[in-house]
């Protein structure tokens, strides 16, 4: 079956330190997303991606940076990690076309102390 | 810029009842999309609404979408103990490959 998977699955790092987490999907979906989830705000989109090459900033992507080598792939970087990067983080795939649903990974929970 | 409004935010009710959550928005999108989620997991989606008067059901849930008053509705009838859960609405941003704008959420609990 398809699925998407993420990982690590939790992280604790120090501030300043680069992290990156990992976004496979097997759906061979062309749009591929990343959000963050805090009390109180829901889900914001981090960055996002059409294709292979292509990224896009969202609503919250400072601090943050994607890559897209392939169609499975879209790791997320956090250059210098911050307090206020502490959160839950999903990765979210779709296809390129309608109804363009999303599907959700299990998601990483990033502490950053 | 996209903002989403859901109402309430939380939600005690009583096994039986029914109820509606309410999911504004603030400008033009006609695409909406309600995903369930419950405690430490992902979101699950539960209704994609492609169009103006959509409407789509799922045993004990109805969603509705009117792209005209930037409204949508997820309907719970006879609420059970399992339908507790935190229910996000979220719009289409644009396009269909930019991403959505949540909703904060609306966390349900439904006691015996």
């Amino acid at each position: 079956d398809a699925e998407i998977t993420q990982s690590p699955r939790h992280k604790i790092t120090e501030t300043g330190r680069q992290v990156t987490l990992a976004c496979h999907q097997t759906w061979n979906h062309n749009n591929m997303f990343w959000y963050r989830q805090d009390l109180g705000h829901g889900l914001r989109l981090i960055h996002y991606s059409y294709g292979v090459q292509d990224t896009n900033k969202g609503e919250v992507s400072d601090g943050y940076s994607v890559s897209r080598s392939n169609t499975e792939d879209l790791p997320l970087t956090l250059e210098s990690a911050a307090s206020s990067q502490t959160s839950v983080y999903f990765c979210a795939s779709s296809a390129g076309q309608e109804p363009y649903e999303q599907y959700f990974g299990p998601g990483t929970r990033l502490t950053v102390t | 810029e996209l903002k989403v409004e859901q109402n309430p935010l939380f939600l005690s009710m009583q096994e039986g009842k029914n109820y509606t959550i309410y999911c504004n928005y603030s400008t033009t999108s006609d695409r909406l999309y309600w995903y369930r989620q419950d405690p430490g997991k992902s979101l699950e989606s539960l209704f994609v609404l492609l169009s103006n008067g959509a409407v789509k059901q799922e045993g004990r849930l109805m969603a509705s979408l009117d792209t005209k008053a930037r409204l949508s509705t997820l309907h719970i009838t006879a609420a059970v103990h399992d339908l507790s859960a935190t229910y996000f609405c979220a719009p289409l941003r644009g396009g269909g490959a930019d991403g959505l704008t949540f909703g904060k959420g609306t966390h349900l609990i439904i006691q015996p």
